[in-house]
């Protein structure tokens, strides 16, 4: 059974630090995504990791993927209010299409 | 957006009735998905649709059905409700061809069982 651990669950930041959310999967696996979402809002896609180091910035967001690790990372860098959301990863299982298993979520929030 | 709509957006029904949630896309997107977020638990897939009347079970299907009769329309069906399924059901699209192969979400159907 595939599970998927982002840690921490809640995050507490000001603005302008950096920071790095974890997220940890048990089973083989080449496909990850990363998911934002506020508060009483649907996800948005952010990023789509498909192989074995790959890595994707965006602004001050920057994911990498260790297939071998069976590690996901998201990089905060120098945060800002806006970054406050809940950011989950999920994998995708092996020779599916589209079944993803989502961690529980990470709660960020970015104080002045 | 990615063209999803969802509806209804909310609903109360109450124990032992039957609920029928929609997903509708303009996308033309051939795998379509059900899901539930439950505080703590993240987004669990309920079933999926990899094509007009094909579909199967995802992680949590126990008293859920889904029909697909037309690409665009993706229904799911809680048989006789109860409150343990008092959750936020999203739908997803995914599947075009040399596109990504991420989902798009649409906005929520927000469901209580009294």
């Amino acid at each position: 059974e595939l599970k998927v651990e982002q840690n921490p669950l809640f995050l507490s930041m000001q603005e302008g630090k950096n920071y790095t959310i974890y997220c940890n999967y048990s089973t083989t696996s080449d496909r990850l995504y990363w998911y934002r979402q506020d508060p009483g809002k649907s996800l948005e896609s952010l990023f789509v990791l498909l192989s074995n180091g790959a890595v994707k910035q965006e602004g001050r967001l920057m994911a990498s993927l260790d297939t071998k690790a069976r590690l996901s990372t998201l990089h905060i860098t120098a945060a800002v209010h806006d970054l406050s959301a809940t950011y989950f990863c999920a994998v995708e299982i092996g020779g599916s299409q589209g079944n993803l298993i989502f961690g529980k979520g990470t709660k960020l929030s970015v104080k002045p | 957006d990615a063209g999803i709509t969802q509806s209804p957006r909310h609903k109360v029904t109450e124990t032992g009735t039957p609920v029928t949630l929609r997903c509708h896309q303009t996308e033309n997107h051939r795998y379509m998905y059900w899901y539930r977020q439950d505080p703590g638990h993240g987004l669990r897939l309920i079933h999926y649709s990899y094509g007009v009347k094909d579909t199967d079970k995802g992680e949590v299907s126990d008293g859920y059905s889904v029909s697909r009769s037309k690409t665009e329309d993706f229904l799911l069906t809680l048989e006789s409700a109860t409150s343990s399924q008092t959750s936020v059901y999203f739908c997803a699209i995914s599947g075009v061809a040399g596109l990504p192969p991420e989902q798009y979400f649409g906005p929520g159907t927000r469901l209580t069982v009294t």
